[in-house]
């Protein structure tokens, strides 16, 4: 089956600092990518949409200067916190579907980044 | 994007059959649903969509009523590792647009299986 990878699986950090979290999707190619955040015992929350050549598109409310988004390649989408602080500190997910119109809406989730922002 | 309504938690005991009923009153003609199992600090892992009637796979299946406003998840003989929290999500699917493929992911249901 498909496998969407992240990198890193946790990471902690001072705040004001950025950091950036890579979703790779590894046996398939994934035009279009979405990052969601998750905080402890919350649902997931959709942040934005990752188009491979093209600006991503974001949620109501979601702040594209903070949370900068790059899908440079067919496999690749990373998502930057810039100047992080404590309340960013979150569970960050991505994932990816297969190219092309699909009538099976599955997603694959990578395993997640948990960002601890000191 | 229609609303889905589901319990906020469910318990049983290893060997059951569990179902989970999920509430979507307001789903559209092209809408599909869709159920996502997530695990404690993982990502989701999707289990089983259907647009009607029932779908089965080997892990579970999916009946939903011809009026479409509701769908119920079943999983046969639950194991202590289907403690996990279950999603049940309408999703527009083939027509493309800005709302394609995009998942709103609801409260869920807690499911704790007990020995």
């Amino acid at each position: 089956g498909a496998v969407v990878s992240q990198h890193p699986s946790r990471v902690i950090c001072k705040s004001g600092t950025s950091v950036k979290i890579e979703c790779r999707s590894l046996d398939f190619q994934a035009t279009t990518m979405f990052w969601y955040r998750q905080f402890p015992k919350q649902s997931l929350m959709l942040m934005a949409t990752s188009n491979e050549g093209s600006k991503a598109t974001y949620e109501q409310g979601v702040e594209k200067d903070k949370f900068l988004i790059n899908h440079a390649s067919l496999t690749l989408s990373t998502l930057t916190v810039t100047s992080a602080h404590p309340e960013d500190s979150s569970f960050y997910i991505c994932s990816a579907k297969l190219p092309g119109l699909q009538t099976n809406n599955e997603q694959f989730f990578g395993p997640g980044t948990r960002l601890t922002v000191l | 994007l229609a609303k889905t309504t589901q319990p906020i938690s469910m318990d049983s005991y290893e060997g059951q059959e569990v179902n989970i009923t999920c509430s979507h009153n307001n789903i559209a003609t092209n809408d599909y649903i869709t159920w996502y199992q997530q695990f404690p600090s993982q990502g989701p892992r999707f289990i089983i969509q259907g647009y009607k009637t029932k779908v089965t796979n080997e892990v579970a299946s999916l009946f939903i009523p011809a009026d479409r406003k509701s769908s119920t998840l079943s999983l046969p003989r639950v194991s202590l590792s289907d403690t996990a929290v279950y999603y049940c999500l309408v999703v527009l699917a083939n027509a493309g647009g800005t709302s394609y493929g995009k998942l709103t992911f609801g409260q869920g249901t807690i499911l704790t299986v007990h020995p």
